[in-house]
């Protein structure tokens, strides 16, 4: 089963910030969190991920709370290439070589013109 | 780089057909290969995962297998499709390091469609 809880769906106006959240209060400390997109009939693709610290890459921005149960992803300035379903998944490392994500339903974000 | 194969796009089958979907990776050796599926409007549920040749380990009971003949080569296969096995098939690689920067890289999925 899915550890995080996220909105089914959400709408943003291009060239507005996307504030996608995600509630996973059952966190371990050693568990990560990552975000993946899937655009319609693709594949999911890798967003950003981290542990406690904000972060930010080309993509987006993630912002983790301090007590680790919950993050927002931010996609700062939306377009319409980012209407996407998001997933968040928190993942443990591990001392074997075997990565099982998780993936929940996600969010459905529109972005709106 | 590295790059993901994965075919046919599209897929139309009898029910009661069998069925074999290819996935091969490039530009990396040793990779872990995975089979997920997604039916409509839901998300996406892992079925198998490979750490190496042979080695096959299966997440959810059911009418499909998997097999990897070679390093890089995942098949998933069925000898008798159901209805309920429509849906989108995706394959994935990771470099299987375990570490934080391990991440999944899907391939561009297959549409199963069972009638």
């Amino acid at each position: 089963d899915a550890k995080t809880t996220q909105p089914t769906s959400m709408d943003c106006a291009e060239g507005r910030a996307a504030n996608l959240p995600c509630n996973h209060s059952t966190i371990s400390g050693n568990e990560y969190v990552y975000w993946y997109r899937q655009i319609h009939s693709q594949g999911p693709q890798y967003i950003i991920h981290g542990l406690k610290n904000n972060e930010t890459n080309e993509m987006a921005s993630l912002i983790i709370t301090e007590d680790r149960k919950s993050s927002t992803l931010i996609l700062p300035h939306a377009t319409l290439r980012d209407t996407a379903v998001y997933y968040c998944i928190v993942r443990a490392l591990t001392s074997y070589n075997t990565d099982k994500l998780i993936f929940g339903t996600g969010t459905r974000l529109q972005v709106f013109p | 780089s590295q790059t993901i194969h994965q075919w046919p796009a599209t897929l139309v089958q009898p029910v009661g057909s069998p069925l074999s979907l290819e996935c091969t990776v490039e530009g990396t050796s040793n990779p872990n290969l995975y089979w997920y599926r997604q039916a409509a409007g839901r998300g996406l549920q892992l079925l198998f995962y490979s750490v190496g040749i042979g080695q096959i380990s299966s997440e959810v009971p059911q009418n499909l297998s998997a097999s990897r003949p070679q390093d890089r080569q995942f098949i998933l296969s069925s000898k008798k499709l159901l209805l309920s096995d429509s849906g989108f098939y995706l394959c994935a690689w990771s470099r299987g390091t375990g570490g934080e920067d391990e991440k999944l890289f899907f391939g561009s999925g297959t549409q199963l469609s069972v009638l």
